[in-house]
């Protein structure tokens, strides 16, 4: 079955790290997203992961991917404001549906 | 650059009434899907189409129909509005199937629905 599950809330103070965990099922997921919605948007590819990698970093982002475990975390560094907004993990089950968790609202304070 | 536009971004609708939410985009994309975003869960697919005249059920189709007569557009219509579909709905679409490799979803801001 399908069941992407990550924690609901995560509060960070402005310029610390914020680490988003997620956990999923399908060990035949080929890609895992992660998702940013900002208030009243919709959703936006923030960043993805192949499965046969451990580690991706583009700038302020790092993406582990635990493939034993399927854990698939997301590190933002230098946490700002305008990095408030609710995260999505996803995971790929066939070529055309992505599953998502009930996404992670972050807030940065400062 | 419009993107992904969805049209009304409230309604409120009575039990029983029908409505349809339109979804438009106008990056030529072949992948558009409906999803709807309820709270403490994740985003649960409708229905999805992989160009026009091809619409596929998701997860929880249900209640709900569609059509893509053409490859901008694709509404999502409820057929007889109960309780259990107030929620929020967004529409997504991709040049790609959207789980490729570099291919992103591009969402629109989504319609929140009401049914009392």
């Amino acid at each position: 079955g399908e069941d992407v599950e990550q924690s609901l809330f995560l509060s960070v103070r402005e310029g610390d790290s914020s680490v988003i965990n997620c956990t999923y099922t399908d060990s035949s997921s080929t890609y895992l997203y992660w998702y940013k919605q900002e208030p009243g948007a919709g959703l936006q590819l923030l960043t993805y992961i192949f499965s046969n990698m451990d580690m991706k970093q583009d700038k302020r982002l790092t993406v582990l991917l635990n493939k034993k475990d399927k854990h698939l975390s997301l590190r933002i560094a230098d946490t700002q404001t305008g990095d408030s907004a609710i995260y999505f993990c996803a995971e790929s089950i066939n070529d055309y549906k992505l599953s998502f968790g009930a996404g992670t609202t972050v807030t940065v304070r400062a | 650059n419009a993107g992904v536009t969805q049209t009304p971004k409230f309604q409120v609708l009575k039990t029983g009434q029908s409505m349809t939410l339109q979804c438009a985009q106008d990056m030529n994309h072949e992948y558009m899907s409906w999803y709807r975003q309820d709270p403490g869960m994740g985003l649960r697919l409708i229905h999805y189409s992989v160009g026009a005249g091809i619409t596929d059920q998701g997860e929880v189709p249900n209640g709900y129909n569609v059509s893509r007569s053409t490859t901008e557009d694709f509404p999502l219509r409820l057929l007889s509005a109960a309780p259990s579909q107030t929620s929020v709905y967004f529409c997504a679409s991709s040049s790609l199937p959207p789980t490729g490799l570099n291919t992103e979803a591009f969402f629109g801001q989504g319609t929140r629905l009401t049914v009392v």
